[in-house]
């Protein structure tokens, strides 16, 4: 199957500083990129939807200044967390969907950030 | 508001039965369903998607049944072994023409035991 490779797999930040992860699909293209959060125990929550040459489209909730997302190309989107906090960390996950139509949506390994 | 839900947080089967796993959805709208396998600590991995014109959809050693008329979708795993221990959640597309745009339920841990 394609894959879908996250970066850093987890760091430790101070709070007041700012993280970038980085969602890189390696084998395939992908227009469109997902973001989404995890707290221990808990589910996957859509935080964004990441779009190739475009805005990124954020859920409600989700504070779009707070967690900045950049796809500059085909393979690669950023997920920046600005300020970071110590209610930041959590797991956060990248998916990406190939192009064409493709429905099934390839998950990286996540990224586990905490915030000290 | 709408939602995909699991009814059991937690499941115990020894090896070698089989596991059935329950979720259930609440958007009458939704047209297409994917179970996911997490094991601890990594993304979410892939195991069997659905759509709504069907019932059912088999692959190697599970089965995903869709039960429209009661919004409810369940994932049976034949046979289950040690390395299928993980926590188990079914998404639901919410993006209409945007896929991959998932909405997940709370999630299923299964536990094998040899």
């Amino acid at each position: 199957g394609a894959v879908v490779s996250q970066h850093p797999s987890w760091v430790i930040c101070k709070s007041g500083t700012s993280v970038k992860i980085e969602c890189r699909s390696l084998d395939f293209q992908a227009t469109t990129m997902f973001w989404y959060r995890q707290f221990p125990k808990k589910s996957l929550m859509l935080m964004a939807t990441s779009n190739e040459g475009s805005k990124a489209t954020y859920e409600q909730g989700v504070e779009k200044d707070k967690f900045l997302i950049n796809h500059a190309s085909l393979t690669l989107s950023t997920l920046t967390v600005t300020s970071a906090h110590p209610e930041d960390s959590s797991f956060y996950i990248c998916s990406a969907r190939i192009v064409a139509g493709n429905t099934e949506a390839f998950f990286g390994q996540g990224t586990r950030l905490t915030v000290v | 508001g709408e939602s995909v839900g699991l009814h059991l947080p937690t499941l115990s089967v020894q090896e070698g039965d089989n596991s059935i796993i329950n979720c259930a959805y609440s958007n009458s709208a939704s047209d297409y369903f994917i179970w996911y396998k997490q094991e601890s600590g990594k993304g979410p991995q892939f195991i069997i998607d659905i759509r709504s014109n069907m019932d059912k959809r088999q692959g190697q050693r599970v089965t995903v049944l869709l039960n429209k008329t009661v919004k409810h979708l369940s994932l049976q795993i034949a046979a289950t072994q040690p390395g299928d221990s993980a926590v188990y959640f079914c998404a639901e597309n919410m993006g209409g023409s945007t896929l991959g745009r998932l909405y997940f339920g709370r999630g299923t841990q299964l536990t094998v035991w040899p």
